[in-house]
């Protein structure tokens, strides 16, 4: 069946840091991929997302590329806030249901 | 506009008693997911809409769980005889469609304790 593999964490970096969050999937179809972020105290949020391959999906400073040959969708963003700490989800959704199949969460602390 | 809410934000059961978890979607979606988040399993699909129907429920993680939702809108998920390990926030999701291209938009979740 499909599954989504996300770097472990909790990770936690300086304001503008670099931010790098590792996500590798596997679907049996043509999958489109997804990132969503819950804040602290708030509900799951869609942050971005790509539908097939080689396109790149970006918001808010974020952004991932849909790599079908590496089978990735890793989320990079230049320059951290302390407003970007909550925990950040890798989806897929595939099949005629288009239900999320979720990794298992990275929790990003930014510290001023 | 408003989002998906859900009913209750919190409930404390004890083991062996029946819960009932209530979702309504945003207005016009015809697609609903319920997801359940647990520190064990992460966060895991269980069910969803189409319309009224349910297709496939095979998500649901045993025969203690059953869903409904009528007139296209609000859902209902319903535990039997609940347990400990019943103990996880349920999240609910709706969309304008099943294709690819809609985003699922979720609610705040219903966080269940069973003692």
């Amino acid at each position: 069946g499909d599954s989504v593999t996300q770097m472990e964490g909790p990770v936690t970096l300086s304001e503008e840091a670099f931010l790098t969050i590792n996500c590798t999937y596997t679907a049996t179809g043509y999958p489109s991929l997804f990132w969503y972020v819950q804040y602290p105290g708030e509900g799951l949020q869609l942050l971005l997302k790509a539908t097939k391959a080689d396109d790149k999906g970006s918001n808010k400073g974020f952004e991932a590329t849909y790599r079908k040959e590496t089978t990735s969708f890793h989320l990079e963003k230049g320059s951290v806030q302390v407003s970007d700490s909550a925990v950040y989800f890798c989806a897929l959704s595939d099949g005629s249901a288009r239900q999320l199949t979720f990794g298992s969460g990275t929790q990003l602390t930014v510290l001023p | 506009g408003a989002g998906v809410s859900q009913s209750p934000s919190n409930k404390v059961t004890e083991k062996g008693k029946d819960v009932e978890l209530r979702c309504d979607p945003i207005s016009g979606h015809t697609a609903l997911y319920w997801y359940r988040q647990s520190l064990g399993q992460g966060l895991e699909f269980l069910i969803y809409f189409q319309g009224n129907s349910a297709p496939d429920k095979s998500g649901l993680p045993s025969d203690r769980f059953s869903a409904e939702r009528t007139g296209g809108s609000v859902s209902t998920l319903t535990i039997q005889r609940t347990q400990q390990e019943d103990s996880a926030v349920y999240l609910c999701a709706s969309s304008a469609g099943l294709a690819e291209f809609y985003e699922q938009y979720f609610g705040p979740g219903t966080r269940l304790t069973v003692t």
